[in-house]
């Protein structure tokens, strides 16, 4: 079936570096791909999204790239800041005719002061 | 809260006991949602409407069942069959395929 590779599983930086996390998706149909983030016990939180017309997008401290031939896309934070940790997901919608969202497994970020 | 609503925010059962979780929106969005959530798992699907009066099974929707009488409210039924069903459930809704989702703030379940 189709899935999302996540990729590191936990992430610790010192505050102000920046932080990666790659994600590798499987269908060649999916064309749209958000990024969540959730904080200890509350809800997963949409932060960015990219379409497949797009190669890259940013919002502040956050970037996200995709690399369609590839099958890959990235969420950059630069200039972390303690209230960046959190748990990340990345996720791509199945092609097929609902459109679903896949997840990844999820990263856990930690920016230590 | 984002249009969605979930109750209750906790909640326990008993062995044997079916429980339902409640999942209510107000944007009129066709599509609504129910993932669990287990630490280290990410999020799983369990089933999904994109209309009112038809549902579809997810990746694990043995055990569950839901409902879609009315386009706002889309109820999750955690039934006795379901043999480990301690996990935060989350409801989401979306406007349409290829649109994020919108998360409710979740129901943590616990069999005692």
């Amino acid at each position: 079936g189709e899935n999302v590779e996540q990729h590191p599983s936990t992430l610790s930086v010192q505050e102000g570096d920046s932080a990666v996390i790659k994600c590798t998706y499987s269908d060649s149909a999916s064309n749209y791909f958000p990024w969540y983030k959730q904080e200890l016990g509350k809800r997963p939180q949409l932060i960015i999204d990219i379409r497949s017309n797009v190669g890259e997008k940013k919002d502040q401290r956050i970037a996200v790239t995709l690399n369609k031939t590839a099958k890959h896309f990235s969420l950059h934070i630069t200039e972390t800041q303690p209230e960046d940790s959190a748990v990340y997901f990345c996720a791509a919608s199945y092609g097929g005719s609902q459109g679903n969202l896949i997840f990844g497994k999820g990263t856990k970020l930690s920016v230590k002061p | 809260d984002g249009g969605i609503t979930q109750s209750p925010k906790y909640l326990f059962r008993k062995e044997g006991q079916n429980v339902t979780l409640s999942c209510e929106q107000n944007l009129n969005h066709d599509a609504m949602y129910w993932y669990r959530q287990d630490p280290g798992q990410g999020l799983r699907l369990i089933y999904y409407s994109q209309i009112v009066n038809d549902f579809q099974k997810g990746d694990i929707a043995e055990g569950y069942s839901v409902s879609r009488e009315k386009k706002e409210s889309f109820p999750l039924t955690v039934t006795s069959a379901q043999k480990n069903p301690t996990a935060f459930y989350l409801c989401a809704r979306s406007r349409d395929r290829d649109y994020g989702y919108t998360f409710g703030s979740g129901t943590r379940l616990t069999v005692v």
